[in-house]
């Protein structure tokens, strides 16, 4: 079974930029989560999706973050315009129905110069 | 607001002997808790799990032990080996939801 899937593995971007990154999930997985790692801390979570329509999006800065799983499967998680305290590992992960495991990509590492 | 602690950044064990990684939380509401492994570059990986109706899972190598009285759990290794050389993530969840993380423990297992 193909695990969770995510691109770039590295990004470096000047403030103010814009950035993407992309998310396949593991197939058949309905739930699917975007999560910020900032160095010397655990994961935080920053949207979380249920199929296509949104669960939790509670801690997304929303004035420069957003995201998408337009046909319920990969998703897209965007930053405009970057800040330099954006500089972390974005994670994705999946979730079977009725199971409490998640399963992560290995990431994106961004750095915000 | 931390709800989930690791108060240990690091960890130092010698292979063959027993690693502990010990982890608190706050909220009662968490139901199942779980413990990840990440190497550098990588995403964090599953490691072993335990619903609240347990005390105990264990998985070869791999024991999670709960109190869910005193709020705390502990991930032991043994025998740790070289490999077992990572960080250390426990998380918490309730009702399937979001899960929250500790800041993790770096375990280094040495020859």
């Amino acid at each position: 079974e193909a695990g969770v899937a995510q691109s770039p593995r590295y990004k470096i971007i000047e403030k103010r930029q814009s950035v993407a990154f992309w998310c396949n999930p593991i197939s058949g997985h309905a739930t699917l989560y975007w999560y910020q790692q900032i160095l010397g801390q655990g994961p935080k979570l920053l949207i979380q999706f249920q199929n296509n329509g949104v669960v939790d999006d509670s801690q997304l800065p929303k004035d420069r973050f957003s995201a998408e799983r337009l046909k319920g499967v990969d998703s897209t998680l965007k930053i405009q315009p970057a800040k330099l305290e954006d500089s972390a590992v974005y994670l994705c992960a999946s979730r079977p129905d009725g199971r409490n495991t998640q399963y992560f990509g290995p990431g994106t590492r961004l750095t915000v110069l | 607001d931390q709800q989930v602690k690791q108060n240990s950044p690091s960890l130092s064990v010698q292979e063959g002997r027993i690693s502990i990684l010990n982890c608190d939380y706050t909220n009662s509401m968490f139901d199942y808790f779980l413990w990840y492994k990440k190497y550098p570059a990588e995403g964090p990986t599953f490691l072993i799990s335990i619903s609240s109706i347990k005390d105990k899972n264990e998985d070869g190598r791999f024991t999670v032990f709960l109190n869910k009285s005193a709020k705390h759990l502990s991930l032991h290794i043994v025998p740790s080996q070289p490999g077992d050389s990572a960080v250390y993530f426990c998380a918490a969840s309730a009702n399937t939801d979001k899960l929250i993380f500790g800041t993790g423990t770096r375990l280094q297992v040495f020859p």
